[in-house]
């Protein structure tokens, strides 16, 4: 069965430095996101992409995120200058187009980030 | 404010017991879908099920369903005939809005652990 994949599982960075993680997501989903976990809190939506560009925000995703599409296959969040407060669990998912308002977005296995 | 409330406290179910997990929802939208997820220990984030705001039968898959009131703006999970792999914490979450909202708001979660 196709998946959402997530690298790394696991990355420490220091304060103030910038960090890329990266999904691949299910190759026929057009629709791709990314939340944030952090732990032992909710799931929270950062960015949804689709076509291309943005297409809708948070406002937690500010000008220390970015969003990346570069080939045809990965999808990618920057954080330029993390922080302590973006140490969490970070979730790609992906969705096909939805048809009829129905779609189900499919949860890669998480990237956790860890800022020292 | 809460989009998505989830307040029960950790539950212990015996094992073959039936479970449900309360969730309510905040929307004034008359097109929205409501998801459970499964977050297991690991960290990943299972898909269980789907229940649109026009759908007017329940839905279910397999061992879970959704007891949707939509008057009075719940959607329960129910678990039937425990596992001891069914463990985990359980996120209800809602997409608001016309198929070209994507962005899925979660609640805080219900803990489940299965007893033998």
């Amino acid at each position: 069965e196709p998946e959402v994949t997530q690298t790394p599982s696991h990355q420490v960075t220091q304060m103030g430095q910038e960090v890329i993680l990266r999904c691949v997501p299910i190759s026929n989903h057009l629709y791709f996101y990314w939340y944030r976990q952090i732990l032992g809190q909710k799931v929270e939506f950062l960015v949804s992409f689709y076509n291309n560009e943005i297409s809708e925000k948070s406002e937690i995703f500010d000008d220390q995120f970015s969003v990346e599409r570069p080939d045809g296959s990965n999808f990618t969040l920057k954080i330029r200058s993390t922080k302590l407060e973006d140490s969490a669990m970070y979730f790609c998912a992906s969705s096909e187009v939805p048809v009829g308002g129905y779609y189900e977005q499919y949860f890669g296995p998480g990237t956790r980030l860890t800022v020292t | 404010a809460q989009k998505i409330t989830q307040t029960q406290p950790g539950m212990f179910v015996q094992e073959k017991e039936a479970v449900t997990l309360d969730c309510t929802y905040d929307t004034s939208d008359q097109s929205y879908g409501l998801f459970w997820y499964k977050q297991p220990s690991s960290g990943e984030m299972i898909f269980l099920i789907y229940q649109g705001s026009y759908d007017e039968q329940n839905a279910t898959e397999g061992r879970y369903s959704l007891n949707f009131q939509k008057a009075r703006k719940s959607a329960n999970l129910v678990i039937s005939a425990s596992q001891l792999g069914d463990s985990a914490m359980y996120f209800c979450a809602m997409r608001e809005g016309p198929y070209g909202n994507n962005r899925l708001a979660f609640g805080k979660g219900n803990q489940v652990v299965v007893i033998p």
